[in-house]
């Protein structure tokens, strides 16, 4: 079944260590995003990338990296320079034709300590 | 003003009663909206989308769309504790390609 990997499911790390959130389709889809979710909140995007390597800053970009080597992934690096980085991240895919809406996997729920 | 607005809610309606919400967006030039729902620690699934203005129906569901008032709805017919999430709206701006962006949400409560 076609779908969106991310894991781990659950990731805690100790504060000014950096850690990588890891997403992985096999939709065959050319665009793929990170968002971010906390509570009251909705979804905020940090970093899209809608071809194999390039990819582009979102709303809060600061204190992330990320990386598109190839078209099924898409890691996120959480770095010691995120200041709040405690948060449920999500990463999606879509086709980018500009009006489709985008697939969800479950999410990593991150917390930092 | 924020680009996608919802009423947070909760909002709470009876088991077989119909659930209306509400969102707003700021962009004019927005031509793609969807309606997703997310439950208690799980991720959004795409519920409905909608691109052209009047009313599209899916099963229980039902997206409004007005571009003049710059608004989108959601209609729930029938309602089930099932149907108990939060309902994130979420535009693709005009000028902005295929971001989304999501307002933060209303949670819904269907008591039996």
């Amino acid at each position: 079944d076609g779908g969106i990997t991310q894991s781990p499911k659950y990731l805690f790390r100790k504060e000014g260590q950096n850690v990588t959130l890891s997403c992985e389709q096999n939709l065959n889809h050319d665009a793929m995003y990170w968002y971010r979710q906390d509570p009251g909140q909705g979804l905020r995007l940090i970093y899209y990338s809608q071809i194999v390597n390039d990819f582009q800053k979102g709303d809060i970009a600061e204190g992330y990296s990320v990386s598109r080597e190839k078209k099924e992934s898409f890691p996120l690096t959480v770095t010691s320079a995120q200041k709040n980085p405690t948060a449920f991240y999500l990463c999606a895919s879509s086709i980018g034709s500009g009006k489709a809406p985008l697939h969800f996997g479950n999410g990593t729920r991150l917390t930092v300590t | 003003q924020k680009e996608v607005e919802q009423n947070s809610g909760p909002l709470s309606v009876p088991e077989g009663a119909i659930a209306s919400l509400n969102c707003t967006y700021s962009d004019r030039g927005s031509q793609s909206f969807f309606w997703y729902r997310q439950y208690s620690g799980k991720s959004p699934e795409l519920i409905m989308s909608i691109y052209s203005n009047g009313d599209k129906e899916d099963g229980r569901f039902t997206a409004q769309l007005n571009k003049a008032s710059q608004y989108v709805s959601l209609l729930i017919r029938d309602s089930q504790p099932s149907d108990s999430a939060t309902y994130l709206c979420a535009v693709i701006p005009g000028v902005r390609g295929n971001k989304l962006v999501f307002g933060a949400g209303t949670i819904l409560r269907v008591k039996s």
